[in-house]
């Protein structure tokens, strides 16, 4: 299989605690993107990362992206009860005039009050 | 507007009935795609629309069957379907290569 893999599957946080998720994949990529799901809903894409670029920030996400190790990283800052949801990374393959999205296996992230 | 909208929310359907999903964009996206995700499990990518040809199949038993009839509708045809088939199934858009919408998804029972 393709699909890349996510650690840790499962995370418990605090309010106010950073939540770092990781993604390991398999091959060469055009772009990684991650997304986020609420339980039984359509994701949301967060941020997207080209294979040229190590490092992007959105308000209170940081992404990294590592091509030599075939890594990424999710960083949420100060986390909120409402960031509890599934967080997919979904790597792009290279070519083609649409998207082809493999997603990880997933990290469920918790945020108690 | 950057909605897609996916009907219906839920179907239950026996394993000898016929019946489709439908997806609808507005974006003037010019790819559209259809993943199938079970409980627990991330989304598997099942076919992608380019330009409202079928660009990508991956390996899908034929009693699904995927149809773009214009550049904003996608349907997905569903006949002869098994228990296992049951689940999640979600329609996005994107502007050629790039971040994805996703609609709300349609779940499936299959009886």
């Amino acid at each position: 299989s393709q699909q890349g893999e996510e650690d840790p599957q499962a995370l418990s946080i605090q309010e106010g605690e950073n939540a770092t998720m990781n993604c390991s994949y398999k091959t060469s990529i055009n772009n990684l993107q991650w997304y986020r799901q609420n339980s039984g809903r359509g994701l949301v894409h967060l941020i997207l990362i080209r294979s040229n670029e190590r490092e992007k920030h959105s308000g209170r996400l940081r992404v990294t992206l590592d091509t030599s190790k075939k890594s990424s990283s999710l960083l949420i800052t100060a986390s909120r009860a409402a960031d509890t949801a599934s967080y997919f990374c979904a790597t792009d393959a290279v070519g083609g005039t649409a998207s082809k999205l493999t997603f990880g296996t997933g990290t469920r992230l918790q945020v108690t009050l | 507007d950057t909605e897609v909208t996916q009907t219906p929310k839920h179907l239950v359907m026996g394993m000898t009935n016929k019946k489709s999903l439908k997806c609808e964009q507005h974006m003037g996206h010019r790819a559209m795609y259809w993943y199938k995700q079970k409980a627990k499990k991330p989304p598997e990518l099942m076919f992608v629309y380019s330009y409202e040809k079928l660009s990508i199949n991956e390996s899908v038993p034929s009693r699904f069957s995927p149809e773009c009839p214009n550049s904003s509708l996608l349907n997905l045809h569903l006949h002869a379907l098994q228990p296992e088939d049951s689940a999640l199934y979600l329609c996005a858009s994107s502007q050629e290569r790039g971040e994805l919408f996703f609609g709300e998804g349609s779940r499936l029972t299959v009886l």
